[in-house]
């Protein structure tokens, strides 16, 4: 099993240019997660997807747009990006309803808007 | 909504000695509270967790303690090693939601 995998693995955008964050799971989880990363800030949810057809928003969802694909995926999109969205970004994926809540994060992709 | 704040935020040991990392919730109905170690460049990772059911969890070198009253939850690090370094995240789950809220993160180093 690949876990959770994310492409693409580093990313660098000018301000106002739009790209999407792809995210996959291969451990049938229900619910997924996007974070973001920054030095101090600990990990920040910006969306999530309790279950497949369902997404709603974190802390920080302004600026982002989400879509779960089907059960294994998930995508983020930056319409606009700006400089502050200048951060590392993890997916996660659990398991939900059966009393395993543990989040498995994907390896990540560093994103640099310029 | 739940508030979760860590200290410290860095915390310097020498190898052998004892590491503890503090954490504070605001929700009361927050019943779930899992620890993350995330090592330089990679991903975080579950280390440890706690149910509010619960007091005290063991696993080796690793413990977390939970006081529900005073709403706070610690991370206990025995034997410290140089391969104990890294940035260490509690959070914390509301009862009946999926999401998690993380604090700030607690850099340790641990020196040989």
């Amino acid at each position: 099993n690949a876990g959770v995998t994310q492409t693409p693995k580093f990313q660098v955008l000018k301000t106002g240019q739009s790209m999407t964050l792809q995210c996959a799971q291969d451990m049938n989880h229900n619910s997924m997660y996007w974070y973001r990363q920054d030095p101090g800030m600990g990990l920040r949810l910006i969306y999530y997807s309790a279950s497949e057809g369902t997404t709603d928003k974190g802390e920080v969802p302004n600026g982002y747009n989400v879509s779960r694909l089907n059960k294994r995926e998930f995508s983020l999109r930056l319409e606009s990006a700006a400089p502050s969205q200048t951060s590392v970004y993890f997916c996660a994926s659990s398991e939900s309803g059966t009393g395993q809540e543990t989040q498995y994060f994907g390896p990540g992709t560093r994103l640099l808007v310029l | 909504g739940e508030n979760v704040e860590q200290h410290p935020s860095t915390l310097s040991v020498q190898e052998g000695d004892s590491a503890v990392i503090k954490c504070t919730y605001s929700d009361s109905a927050s019943n779930y509270f899992p620890w993350y170690k995330q090592e330089l460049g990679k991903r975080p990772q579950l280390i440890i967790d706690i149910r509010s059911n619960v007091g005290e969890k063991k696993d080796q070198r690793i413990a977390v303690t939970l006081n529900k009253t005073a709403k706070h939850f610690s991370l206990h690090i025995t034997e410290t090693q140089p391969e104990d370094s890294a940035v260490y995240f509690c959070a914390a789950r509301r009862t009946g939601f999926q999401k998690l809220v993380f604090g700030t993160g607690t850099r340790l180093l641990v020196s040989p």
